[in-house]
């Protein structure tokens, strides 16, 4: 079964620091990956979006992929407060074709204390 | 630009009842996807349209079924419904097939009693 991993939290930062947030997937074949955040009550909110290996960086926003070790990391830049809330870790999967789904991790909860 | 609009925001019925949920997507998304989002089991694939044909279906029983119209709009529909169907069922939609990021609504909060 094709599998995505995140870290399970949660994560305590205080404001100002870098928060960092690490997914793993099991299916070789993806080949887009994403970041949601979710704040509690809320529906998830894209954020970031990744398709080929290295950095992205949107802002205070920095995505990370590794293909050939299968990893996924956000890094969140002088945390504050509003980014308090559980990001989710989201991989599309080939699954036959080129109809594609998306998987998604648990989730990691982030609170960034002021 | 609307988002994505889910309806009824809120429900409650009784085991063994049948439940109907439907989503509009965002003006011109042809992609529509349903998810299952519950505390312990995060959120769970439902089923994926894409012009009116369902190419994705997840891991869940038969009972659980959905459709797509002409104009996009998307309904699950859940039959004989049990207490573990209690849950947050969110739809999402995106732009081309390749599903290159969702827009999630606001969700339909089930609970059975």
């Amino acid at each position: 079964q094709k599998e995505v991993e995140q870290n399970s939290g949660p994560l305590s930062v205080p404001e100002g620091a870098i928060a960092s947030l690490n997914c793993t997937y099991s299916d070789r074949g993806s080949q887009s990956f994403f970041w949601y955040r979710q704040y509690s009550g809320k529906s998830p909110e894209l954020i970031m979006s990744i398709y080929s290996n290295g950095d992205k960086e949107d802002g205070r926003f920095t995505a990370q992929l590794n293909k050939a070790s299968q990893y996924v990391s956000l890094l969140i830049r002088d945390s504050q407060p509003s980014d308090s809330a559980t990001y989710l870790c989201a991989v599309n999967e080939a699954s036959g074709g080129s109809n594609y789904k998306l998987t998604f991790g648990k989730g990691t909860l982030l609170t960034v204390n002021p | 630009k609307a988002g994505v609009t889910q309806t009824p925001r809120y429900l409650i019925k009784t085991r063994g009842q049948q439940v109907t949920l439907s989503c509009s997507p965002i003006s011109g998304h042809r992609s529509v996807s349903w998810y299952q989002q519950t505390p312990g089991q995060g959120l769970q694939f439902l089923f994926e349209y894409f012009s009116e044909t369902q190419r994705n279906k997840g891991n869940f029983p038969g009972r659980f079924s959905g459709r797509q119209f002409s104009n996009s709009r998307s309904e699950m529909n859940v039959s004989t419904l049990e207490l573990g169907d209690s849950a947050l069922y969110l739809c999402a939609s995106s732009l081309n097939e390749d599903n290159y990021g969702y827009t999630f609504g606001s969700g339909t909060r089930l609970t059975v009693v």
